[in-house]
């Protein structure tokens, strides 16, 4: 199985910073990668698929880059309503996993 | 309006099984296929497998093979997953999610709100 971890698991951050979250696999994925993130009591919403296409209606403040094992959201001009628990995803190969999670909260 | 809308939550006695409905509206049921993921209380998101609605394949994670099945309904649109030999760590949200191929990807673009299952003596 692939294996995605997350870094940081939590970080404080105000409304305005610019956040980076990281996400590596353990084996090469190219850009199967999808970012996702949940609130408390809701189901998962998806932000980015393809490594760094942006999912529609998603504000770009949003971006992700990356490829092969390595990757990156940043969250640009950090808004109230994305204070959250963000999930990278693989889909290159079954099973499908996804990273542990990095929680996102207000300093 | 395009959703998933799942059954509600379930309190079941270990031993048990469990079956979650997940009605899609919206869109061409037929189209997409269907994946399920938990959530423990607390904890990240486990993906248990997929359904193609079209023909009843399916492909189950490793860990979940003979003791879950996901089937569907065409005639009314739903899509099921049911979970046998319940224990105490089966205890989760339950999803459904829609998979939608695009550019050389696929990714869960619609989610239904989860449905709880608890299970307890």
């Amino acid at each position: 199985d692939i294996q995605m971890t997350q870094s940081p698991s939590s970080v404080s951050a105000s409304v305005g910073d610019r956040v980076t979250i990281t996400c590596r696999a353990s084996q090469g994925i190219s850009s199967w990668l999808a970012w996702y993130h949940q609130k408390p009591g809701e189901a998962p919403k998806l932000l980015i698929y393809g490594a760094s296409t942006l999912q529609s209606g998603v504000p770009s403040r949003f971006s992700g880059s990356g490829s092969g094992t390595d990757f990156t959201l940043t969250i640009s001009n950090l808004q109230p309503e994305d204070f959250a628990t963000y999930y990278c995803q693989q889909t290159k190969s079954f099973p499908i996993t996804f990273g542990q999670g990095t929680r996102l909260e207000i300093k | 309006q395009v959703q998933l809308v799942q059954s509600g939550a379930e309190v079941k006695k270990p031993g048990a099984s469990v079956k979650v409905s997940c009605k899609a509206s919206g869109y061409s049921f037929t189209g997409h296929y269907m994946h399920w993921v938990r959530q423990a209380p607390g904890q990240g998101l486990e993906w248990m497998g997929w359904m193609n609605p079209n023909n009843g394949g399916t492909n189950y994670a490793q860990k979940f093979q003979g003791w879950v099945t996901m089937t569907r309904d065409t005639s009314i649109t739903t899509a099921y997953m049911e979970l046998s030999r319940l224990g105490s760590d089966d205890t989760a949200v339950y999803y459904c999610a829609r998979e939608t191929v695009g550019g050389n990807n696929f990714f869960f673009d619609l989610w239904g709100q989860g449905t709880v299952v608890t299970v307890s003596s």
